[in-house]
């Protein structure tokens, strides 16, 4: 399978926790998206990187959260201290250069803070 | 503030009926993209628009981007359960950053 992959699935923390979550894009995209989404809504960006460059950072992303592409290929997304209303669906992306910037997702992986 | 409004936001129709879903803007958008999303898994790309006017076909879906790059509109004939899913569209303006829509949630009773 050559499409973009996000670890784990599932996730279900206790509040305080710190979690972290890993998406490998695919391979030739330089392009890797990070969003958020709750249920009944659309996808929110969070934040954008071109290699290992993060280039843009939504306002949702609070200081509890980072970001990281360290080689320009998979990206982790980390949330410390978490909080009851980080619950939702975090979704990967990417894509390649130029043209449409046409995005491709990964599955998600859904968090459940307790 | 939503920057991509969709409507309807539900829609449950019988099979073999026609349906159009609607994303509109304040803003202009250099393209739009639309996917179709299932319970639990990511959004599946179906087309991407980039000129205003524009109209792509992908088999019973029929996809308008509008003239000043504002609004587009997704036309299902003769939907089928299969096309059961949640409608999203996705504005770009950057490249950067993508505003997705409210999303409309299609279901097509068999």
């Amino acid at each position: 399978d050559t499409g973009v992959s996000q670890d784990p699935r599932h996730k279900i923390t206790k509040r305080g926790q710190n979690v972290t979550f890993r998406c490998d894009p695919i391979s030739e995209h330089n392009r890797l998206y990070w969003y958020r989404q709750t249920l009944g809504q659309g996808p929110e960006f969070l934040t954008y990187f071109q290699n290992e460059a993060q280039l843009e950072k939504s306002r949702l992303l609070s200081d509890r959260f980072s970001a990281e592409r360290p080689k320009g290929s998979f990206s982790t997304l980390e949330i410390q201290r978490t909080e009851q209303g980080d619950s939702a669906m975090y979704l990967c992306a990417s894509s390649l250069p130029g043209g449409s910037y046409e995005q491709y997702f990964g599955p998600g992986t859904r968090l459940t803070v307790t | 503030t939503q920057l991509l409004e969709q409507s309807p936001q539900f829609l449950s129709i019988q099979e073999g009926e026609n349906l159009t879903v609607y994303c509109n803007s304040s803003s202009v958008f250099s393209s739009l993209q639309w996917y179709r999303q299932e319970p639990g898994e990511g959004p599946v790309l179906l087309v991407t628009v980039v000129t205003g006017g524009e109209v792509k076909k992908l088999k019973r879906l029929t996809f308008q981007f509008g003239d000043a790059r504002k609004d587009s509109s997704l036309h299902i004939t003769a939907a089928q359960p299969g096309d059961t899913g949640l409608y999203l569209c996705a504005g770009d303006r950057t490249g950067n950053q993508f505003y997705f829509g409210t999303g409309t949630s299609l279901t097509v009773i068999p």
